[in-house]
């Protein structure tokens, strides 16, 4: 089945970028659209934005446009998010999840399990 | 654009129902059908319980089902159970500038 594979955590200093990955494992990546979506600690869950696999369409929430970057890499079935001048506030668990039924994000029923990004000087 | 807006907490008794309510959704949900619902415990991934509006993973307890009139939607879990204490959040796909919306979750506690 199809499964979303992150690793487990980063720590970066305040002012620099994160790439978190997201490899795609099961089927085929092409298929997808990859949602992120992130939870800093006492807060709710945030959707990020959006690529689509098979095109490489983004859509990114407004809060994060101009500072997120999301890309694909179809030769390693893998999809990053890229974070850049990290404040203490973005310091999270960031999450990867798709669709299964297609590409665009309707709603997300596979999810990876989090990569913690630690921003701290 | 804001979040949808839902209640910080609500709580029950085993046995009881309680719903929770999802408010803000735009007028596209009746055109995408786009409204779902995720189950969230600390340490974990978010679980989809509900998707377009009413309709149930094969994974989720026919206990939980959702609803949607004029801009709220709702989420009701009948039967509560210890196991179904956690956070709740209801998300929107709109054809607005962000695609997808995400209420600010409820903290569900059974007492």
């Amino acid at each position: 089945q199809v499964q979303l594979v992150q690793s487990g955590s980063e720590v970066k200093k305040p002012g620099a970028s994160v790439k978190v990955p997201c490899k795609v494992s099961g089927d085929t990546f092409t298929n997808y659209g990859i949602n992120w979506v992130r939870q800093a600690p006492g807060q709710g869950l945030e959707w990020m934005g959006w690529i689509s696999a098979f095109n490489g369409n983004t859509n990114y929430a407004q809060k994060f446009q101009g500072r997120v970057t999301m890309t694909t890499d179809t030769s390693t079935s893998t999809a990053y998010m890229e974070l850049r001048s990290l404040g203490s506030d973005d310091t999270a668990v960031y999450y990867c999840a798709l669709r299964l039924a297609g590409i665009l994000p309707y709603y997300m029923d596979v999810w990876g399990k989090g990569t913690t990004v630690t921003v701290s000087s | 654009q804001s979040a949808l807006t839902q209640p910080a907490s609500v709580s029950g008794s085993p046995g009881q129902s309680i719903t929770i309510s999802c408010t803000g959704i735009s007028g596209d949900v009746g055109v995408y059908n786009s409204v779902s619902w995720y189950q969230h415990h600390p340490g974990t991934a978010p679980k989809l319980i509900i998707y377009e509006v009413t309709n149930r993973p094969s994974w989720v307890s026919h206990r939980f089902s959702g609803a949607s009139s004029g801009n709220t939607a709702s989420l009701t879990i009948s039967g509560l159970q210890a196991e179904d204490e956690g956070d709740y959040y209801c998300t929107s796909y709109t054809s607005a500038t962000t695609l997808v919306l995400f209420g600010g979750g409820t903290k569900l506690t059974v007492l």
